[in-house]
């Protein structure tokens, strides 16, 4: 069955580094995946999709994924944290049927 | 703007109670969603509807029923409430087709006591 895997609860990252949130996917076939981020008290918000094509993908608010077919990976990227990236960051796949399955989530937190 | 809106952002209710949530979207969107979410397990789907008066079991569809009788507006009812079923649902729609982003409400932070 599809799924994911977000292998760390939480990552710290210093206001100005780049941050990784890590994802794993298991599909058969093609994989269509998503990033999603949930501020404090929200609902989930769109970053960004691969569908297929280049495998960088660029997204909201300055992130990027980068999909990598041989590990089997899609990891959220941006070169320059801010404090405002403080979140919590769900990694999702498409199951048949326009059904995402999400991951556990990985809670962000970056400090000034 | 788009806007998914869930009835309530906090709920309070009893042991083997009924409870209704309400979810409406104004995107005209064919499909709707209801996750769940708790700590360390991230989002469940409870239920898919893909049309009006159409429904699909998700991965933890026990305990719950939904109904769609119109097609911006899918409800969540838990016949018989339970306090494991304490905790944040999500409502969310999109459009078909698979490559669509879903649109999420705030949530509802739900307490069985």
């Amino acid at each position: 069955a599809q799924s994911v895997a977000q292998p760390e609860d939480q990552v710290n990252v210093a206001e100005g580094n780049p941050l990784t949130v890590k994802c794993t996917y298991s599909v058969s076939g093609n994989p269509y995946l998503f990033w999603y981020v949930q501020y404090p008290n929200r609902g989930l918000q769109f970053l960004l999709k691969y569908i297929t094509g280049d495998n960088l993908v660029k997204g909201s608010y300055g992130f990027e994924a980068e999909f990598n077919k041989s590990q089997t990976s899609f990891h959220l990227k941006k070169p320059s944290a801010l404090v405002s990236d403080s979140a919590l960051y769900f990694c999702a796949v498409r199951r048949n049927t326009d059904k995402l399955i999400f991951g556990t989530g990985t809670r962000l937190q970056v400090f000034p | 703007d788009v806007k998914v809106t869930q009835s309530s952002r906090y709920l309070v209710k009893r042991t083997g109670e009924k409870v209704f949530l309400e979810c409406v979207q104004d995107m005209d969107h064919e499909n709707m969603f209801w996750y769940r979410q708790d700590p360390g397990l991230g989002l469940r789907l409870i239920y898919f509807s893909y049309d009006v008066k159409m429904k699909e079991k998700g991965d933890i569809p026990e305990g719950y029923s939904v109904s769609r009788e119109k097609k911006e507006r899918f409800s969540l009812i838990l016949e018989s409430a339970s306090t494991n079923q304490t905790s944040m649902y999500l409502c969310a729609s999109s459009t078909q087709g698979g490559n669509e982003k879903l649109f999420f409400g705030s949530g509802t932070q739900l307490s069985v006591l």
